[in-house]
């Protein structure tokens, strides 16, 4: 079973400011990476996948970015609404596993 | 509307049975494989199991493997998972989810329903 782990766990940041989240994988997955943005209450959104390509209506301060083993999310200007839990997720071989989190919160 | 909408939850006693349904509607469901995503209270996700677009092939996490079982009605647009033999830390809020066509990532949720087991 792949293992990722999400650092860190968690982030206290303003509005505005850049943010960069980590995952790291304990094998090589190629690019076949998710990041999920989940808010109280809330069912997990999609973000991106494999590793760099937007999903649908997410705004272009969201990127990802990394191969093999290290991964980013990088929100280049946080707005109130990005403050969540973000969770990655590998799909390159079963059981599919998600990361453990890092919570962004408000500074 | 695309939307999943997932139900079947409640309170069952440890080896106890549950059978929860996720409802697609707005969307073409015989073209994407499907799945399930558990969260404990207070905990991260956790993938729990798939089922390919044609039924054919079906996937588990070794957690469930042997308990549940994954299904998918086509006329009725409606996803299944069958839960047998039920564990206090099978407690969680279940995730209908849709699977993004050639990538096993989730594109769609259900608002989740709340399995708790417990005597």
């Amino acid at each position: 079973e792949i293992v990722l782990t999400q650092s860190p766990a968690t982030l206290s940041l303003s509005p505005g400011e850049r943010v960069t989240l980590s995952c790291r994988a304990s094998q090589s997955i190629s690019t076949y990476l998710a990041w999920y943005q989940q808010k109280p209450g809330q069912a997990p959104r999609l973000l991106i996948y494999d590793a760099s390509n937007r999903a649908t209506g997410i705004p272009a301060r969201f990127s990802g970015s990394g191969s093999g083993t290290d991964f980013t999310l990088t929100v280049s200007s946080l707005e109130p609404e990005d403050f969540a839990v973000y969770y990655c997720q590998h799909r390159y071989n079963w059981p599919l596993t998600f990361g453990g989190g890092t919570r962004v919160e408000i500074k | 509307e695309v939307q999943l909408l997932d139900s079947g939850g409640g309170l069952v006693q440890p080896g106890g049975s549950l059978r929860l349904s996720c409802a697609a509607s707005g969307f073409t469901f015989s073209k994407y494989a499907m799945s399930w995503v558990r969260q404990a209270p207070g905990k991260g996700l956790e993938w729990v199991s798939a089922i390919s677009d044609t039924g054919v092939d079906t996937y588990y996490a070794d957690s469930v493997k042997g308990r549940f079982t994954i299904s998918r009605d086509y006329p009725r647009n409606t996803l299944y998972l069958q839960m047998n033999g039920l564990r206090a830390e099978d407690t969680a809020l279940y995730y209908c989810a849709r699977i993004l066509v050639n990538y096993w990532f989730f594109d769609l949720w259900g608002r989740g329903t709340l399995v708790t087991v417990s005597s």
